[in-house]
């Protein structure tokens, strides 16, 4: 079993519409959690983190997190053709000196 | 401009042929790490350094080595490659450990090891 799984994709959203990507992770005791952003042939780049249950909002995006299902996901509000790319979890361990990362979301977003 | 540089950017080598991939840093940052990135697979941890001279284990660390003589500096080393290390292989650092910390990434380096 992966320690961080999302599923592949591609998530196909039409412009406008919300994104909704999921990551789950296997450590009950992962403490940190972060969405990276990367683009075709370039290097991630941060999204967001989140440490704390709840929702963390910025811009369009929004983290929530859920330890006890042990859940982080990510929403895109009005989705645009420039969001197109593959979507990176993170998730940092107890002793937060590894980071540990799932296979990563494809979408598309569709004009 | 802060920055994480990779060299070479691209490499075409045979198997058994010691190679190393330089890694840079000008942020000052503790942390450095190595990831490889393999279709599906996401990013995979080699190795990281929490500071000089400290270095450990990542999650696929079989055929690699590192040194952290300078904190600036991360190379990442091939003793013997092997063509299963062909891959797209990224250099990372933060100002310390990870759990509280975004990573800064390299442009990255894509190896194919023939």
């Amino acid at each position: 079993q992966k320690e961080v799984e999302q599923n592949s994709g591609p998530l196909s959203v039409p412009e406008g519409a919300i994104a909704s990507l999921n990551c789950t992770y296997s450590d009950r005791g992962s403490q940190s959690f972060f969405w990276y952003r990367q683009y075709s042939g370039k290097s991630p780049e941060l999204i967001m983190f989140i440490y704390s249950n709840g929702d963390k909002e910025d811009g369009r995006f929004t983290a929530q997190l859920n330890k006890a299902s042990q859940y982080v996901s990510l929403l895109i509000r009005d989705s645009q053709p420039s969001d197109s790319a593959t979507y990176l979890c993170a998730v940092s361990g107890a002793a937060g000196n590894k980071l540990t990362f799932g296979g990563g979301t494809r979408v598309l977003v569709k004009p | 401009e802060a920055q994480v540089t990779q060299n070479p950017r691209y490499l075409i080598t045979v198997t058994g042929k010691k190679l190393t991939v330089t890694c840079s840093q000008n942020m000052n940052h503790e942390y450095m790490s190595w990831y490889r990135q393999d279709p599906g697979l996401g990013l995979r941890q080699i190795y990281y350094s929490m500071n000089v001279e400290v270095t450990d284990k990542g999650d696929v660390p079989e055929g690699y080595k590192v040194s952290r003589k300078e904190k600036r500096n991360f190379p990442l080393i091939l003793e013997s490659p092997s063509p299963n290390q062909t891959s797209l292989y990224f250099c990372a650092s933060s100002p310390s450990a990870p759990g509280n910390q975004p990573q800064h990434f390299g442009d990255g380096t894509r190896l194919s090891i023939l």
